[in-house]
């Protein structure tokens, strides 16, 4: 069991937009600590997308945005495209002293 | 360009021992907090533990499902981390990833991933 909540999938045709949710409680996301989200394709490693909950590396493309509000946070993929199917998981960290996920949501573009 | 390199995977008995290691490149290794991560088979992204930088003592923190099981150490002098992992598991089979960490707002993140090695627990 995931410390953080995500939706086990989500879809959308391409050119749309969704969103992933990600839920944590008042010891992780709620307590101040920022929300992270990276990208998993199929068979490779994952890759950092958002940081401090909005912030895009470098080559990251204006199609992803991140938000944090309260105990929770969402990722917003714009203009859906076919490469965009893949794992997306967010990531915190926990008063605990642990680094805490959630536990991935799968992404099909339609 | 940063890269890190795991090794040392590969099929070990239910508690038996192993090693993994991941040679790091393209930073200044030791200015940062190294950490582990796995993936079981078709499952969801774990944090397995972090080693500090030595800026900030050097110390390590696991999660529950590895603690006093698994150590986690480095060598600045040749840019390596390890993660030593007794009495094994059939539970801890999975694909671990060694990964640079990087703090923003007290929190941390992972900027960098190794590829994966694959480390299957059986008899």
């Amino acid at each position: 069991q995931s410390v953080l909540t995500q939706p086990p999938s989500v879809s959308g045709a391409p050119g749309q937009r969704v969103t992933i949710s990600c839920t944590g409680s008042s010891s992780n996301i709620g307590a101040g600590y920022d929300v992270h989200w990276y990208q998993q394709l199929p068979g490779t490693a994952p890759k950092l997308l958002i940081y401090g909950n909005s912030i895009r590396p470098s080559g990251v493309p204006d199609r992803f945005s991140g938000s944090k509000s309260g105990t929770s946070a969402s990722l917003a993929i714009s203009g859906l495209q076919a490469e965009d199917e893949a794992d997306y998981y967010c990531q915190s960290y926990d008063s605990s002293l642990s680094v805490v996920f959630g536990g991935g949501t799968k992404l099909t573009v339609l | 360009e940063v890269q890190l390199v795991e090794s040392g995977g590969g099929l070990v008995q239910p508690g038996r021992s192993l090693r993994l290691s991941c040679t790091a490149s393209g930073f200044t290794f030791g200015d940062y907090t190294m950490s582990w991560f796995r993936q079981a088979p078709g499952k969801g992204l774990e944090w397995v533990g972090f080693i500090r930088s030595k800026a900030y003592g050097g110390t390590t923190e696991y999660a529950a499902s590895v603690k006093g099981r698994f150590t986690i150490s480095r060598d600045d002098s040749k840019s390596v981390a390890y993660l030593q992992m007794n009495s094994l598991k059939t539970e801890d089979t999975a694909v671990y990833y060694c990964t640079r960490l990087n703090i923003y707002n007290s929190g941390w993140y992972v900027d960098y991933w190794g590829q994966g090695t694959l480390v299957t627990v059986s008899s």
